[in-house]
């Protein structure tokens, strides 16, 4: 038992270049979600999965998409990297209003 | 905007002290609250969760729920070491949100 796995654990992007972060769960949870964590700002919100086949828009969604790709992978994509995504990004599995489990993060760097 | 408050820190104990943390909330419509720790370069990890007022115990933590004053807090007893880090508060908000609202965190650092 897994829990949440994310892939790359690091990455460096050029301004303008574009990847996917990707997440899996293994707990048969139906919620999913993307955080990014800054310094100073603490955890935000950039997309949720409520079930399957939906997504819904967080606090900080500008400069990103995702893909509930089934029940267990949650994917985020940059499509055009900004120095201003450099963060680490956590993606999240939970029962829908219950505890959320998180993911090891990716150490992003956009140069 | 909902929102969930924390005294940054960083707050220092000494070992086998009891470490107080403190959470705020504005939504009085909030239901369900977690307290979670992260170390340094580490994921959040939950160590509590409380959905009713008053006291939950779960070894060497206590969390404490007031809805009426809208605070939740987390007792740690007897001190370590290992429990040096950033502990986040989150709040669930009322039915039909799925969002969790975390605080920024208190860096919490026990002295040997």
């Amino acid at each position: 038992n897994a829990g949440v796995t994310q892939t790359p654990k690091f990455q460096v992007l050029k301004t303008g270049q574009s990847m996917t972060l990707q997440c899996a769960q293994d707990m048969n949870h139906n919620s999913m979600y993307w955080y990014r964590q800054d310094p100073g700002m603490g955890l935000r919100l950039i997309y949720y999965s409520a079930s399957e086949g939906t997504t819904d828009k967080g606090e900080v969604p500008n400069g990103y998409n995702v893909s509930r790709l089934n029940k267990r992978e949650f994917s985020l994509r940059l499509e055009s990297a900004a120095p201003s995504q450099t963060s680490v990004y956590f993606c999240a599995s939970s029962e829908i209003y219950n505890e959320q489990f998180f993911g090891p993060g990716t150490r992003l760097t956009v140069l | 905007q909902k929102e969930v408050e924390q005294n940054s820190g960083p707050l220092s104990v000494p070992e086998g002290a009891i470490a107080s943390l403190n959470c705020t909330y504005s939504d009085r419509g909030s239901q369900s609250f977690f307290w979670y720790r992260q170390y340094s370069g580490k994921s959040p990890e939950l160590i509590m969760s409380i959905y009713s007022n008053g006291d939950k115990e779960d070894g060497r933590f206590t969390a404490q729920l007031n809805k009426a004053s809208q605070y939740v807090s987390l007792l740690i007893r007897d001190s370590q070491p290992s429990d040096s880090a950033t502990y986040l508060c989150a709040v669930y908000s009322g039915a039909g949100s799925y969002q969790l609202t975390f605080g920024k965190g208190t860096k919490l650092s026990v002295i040997p």
